[in-house]
């Protein structure tokens, strides 16, 4: 248990579907990212939030769309997503941006 | 562009020793991390190198070479639960983002 925690643990949407991902911290954490992991792929870094404010988007196509409404809830807000995009989606924290990461258990989504 | 590179896929027997090895190439560098990963869980934190040498954690110990670009991470007397998924990450320059690996899965068999 990392104290990061997402909800849901699975999800199934269509291409059409609007859903949310949720991540919640009570440790603290100035910092917190999405990270996407495809299968046979390295953990990819989607966005990147610092005190609230998103510091990085790392080319991320607008069909994700996070939000990060104060320093312990980050969401990514989905819609009209490709088959290609079902993944795991790690969320994770740190104290600050030079500390390590603690991850949360994860999305599995599934776009049908 | 950034590049970590390690081994797919690793077998050994319980009770043995592993080394994961891990090489990068980083256009900055703050700090090298091992993950583990077990399948469907979240990756938890093993190891943090930022300086050269080896630092130790009990059964595992981790070795940086900034000069080579090169980590290994040392299992000692495994078990059966440390089959897993191990990460190797580095730590860029800017805004504390890690590069990761594609990962070692690592299977123990008895």
């Amino acid at each position: 248990e990392t104290g990061v925690t997402q909800t849901p643990r699975h999800l199934v949407m269509g291409m059409t579907n609007k859903k949310s991902l949720k991540c919640e911290q009570h440790l603290g954490h100035n910092a917190m990212y999405w990270y996407k992991q495809s299968a046979k792929k390295p953990l990819e870094l989607m966005f990147v939030y610092s005190l609230e404010e998103r510091v990085e988007n790392n080319s991320v196509p607008s069909r994700f769309s996070p939000e990060c409404p104060n320093s312990s809830h980050l969401f990514l807000h989905l819609h009209t997503l490709q088959p290609e995009d079902s993944a795991l989606y790690l969320c994770a924290s740190q104290p600050d941006l030079n500390t390590e990461a603690f991850f949360g258990q994860g999305t599995r989504l599934t776009v049908v | 562009g950034q590049n970590i590179d390690q081994p797919t896929e690793m077998t050994a027997t319980e009770g043995a020793i592993v080394q994961i090895n891990c090489t990068y190439q980083t256009s900055g560098f703050n700090g090298l991390f091992w993950y583990q990963q077990h399948a469907g869980e979240a990756p938890t934190f093993l190891s943090y190198n930022v300086l050269d040498g080896l630092e130790e954690k009990g059964r595992f110990s981790s070795f940086l070479s900034r000069s080579k670009g090169y980590s290994y991470l040392l299992l000692k007397e495994l078990q059966m639960k440390d089959s897993a998924s191990y990460l190797c990450a580095v730590r860029g320059s800017t805004l504390g983002r890690l590069y990761f690996g594609r990962g070692t899965q690592l299977t123990v068999w008895p």
